[in-house]
């Protein structure tokens, strides 16, 4: 079945430093969802990505979705304490979102 | 237009006993999943329902875990003879469209969660 993969795991910075997260798919996505989930809470929809090649920009935030639709990362820069928390991204084919298992970020003022 | 609710937000049971989870979309969406959570991993897909439809049950235990979603009323994820290992939080989203649809917005509104103990 279609597997996601998220990278890196853990990631730890200092505040001011940038983020960046890669997912990757077994199989070609239809699209490509970002969520974000603090400690404690749910997952909170970010984004989502279509189109090949698509980049989105969210304030520090940009989203970008690999040519061949197989691919994306998140790269936030100058990270703030307010960006604690797991990202996850999820695509989808046609089935159901398939999540990857999250790069969780912590910032160190 | 309130959000998706999920109740309860913490329920504890023993071993043998049975869990009921609710969850209530979003105004006007129909399309309903439940996901398990463990502490420090990934959302992992259950079930997807659409109004009276189970649609994909494909990551659901084919044993002991039910789920429904009646024309009236919220999703119920029942889960019988609970066992220790069935500690998690289990979320609920809704969508307003179904997977698939491509190029169309299918986000997906997550409830708070269910964080489910068994002792």
């Amino acid at each position: 079945g279609q597997q996601v993969m998220q990278i890196p795991q853990y990631q730890h910075v200092q505040e001011g430093e940038d983020f960046t997260t890669y997912c990757n798919s077994s199989t070609t996505l239809s699209n490509i969802q970002w969520y974000k989930q603090r400690p404690g809470g749910h997952p909170v929809f970010l984004i989502q990505l279509v189109k090949s090649g698509e980049v989105k920009k969210q304030k520090r935030l940009t989203f970008q979705f690999g040519e061949a639709k197989k691919n994306s990362s998140l790269h936030i820069t100058a990270t703030q304490t307010t960006d604690v928390g797991t990202y996850f991204c999820a695509g989808s084919g046609n089935t159901p979102l398939v999540f990857g298992k999250g790069t969780r970020l912590s910032v160190i003022a | 237009n309130a959000g998706v609710m999920q109740n309860p937000r913490h329920l504890v049971r023993r071993r043998g006993q049975e869990a009921r989870l609710r969850c209530s979309p979003m105004k006007g969406h129909s399309h309903v999943y439940w996901y398990r959570q463990l502490p420090e991993e990934g959302l992992k897909f259950m079930v997807y329902l659409q109004k009276e439809n189970i649609i994909d049950e494909s990551g659901m235990p084919k044993e002991r875990f039910s789920a429904e979603f009646p024309k009236e009323g919220p999703s119920i994820l029942r889960i019988q003879q609970v066992v220790r290992g069935d500690s998690a939080a289990y979320f609920c989203a809704s969508s307003p469209t179904g997977p698939g649809l491509a190029g169309g917005r299918n986000e997906q509104f997550f409830g708070p969660g269910t964080r489910l103990t068994v002792l």
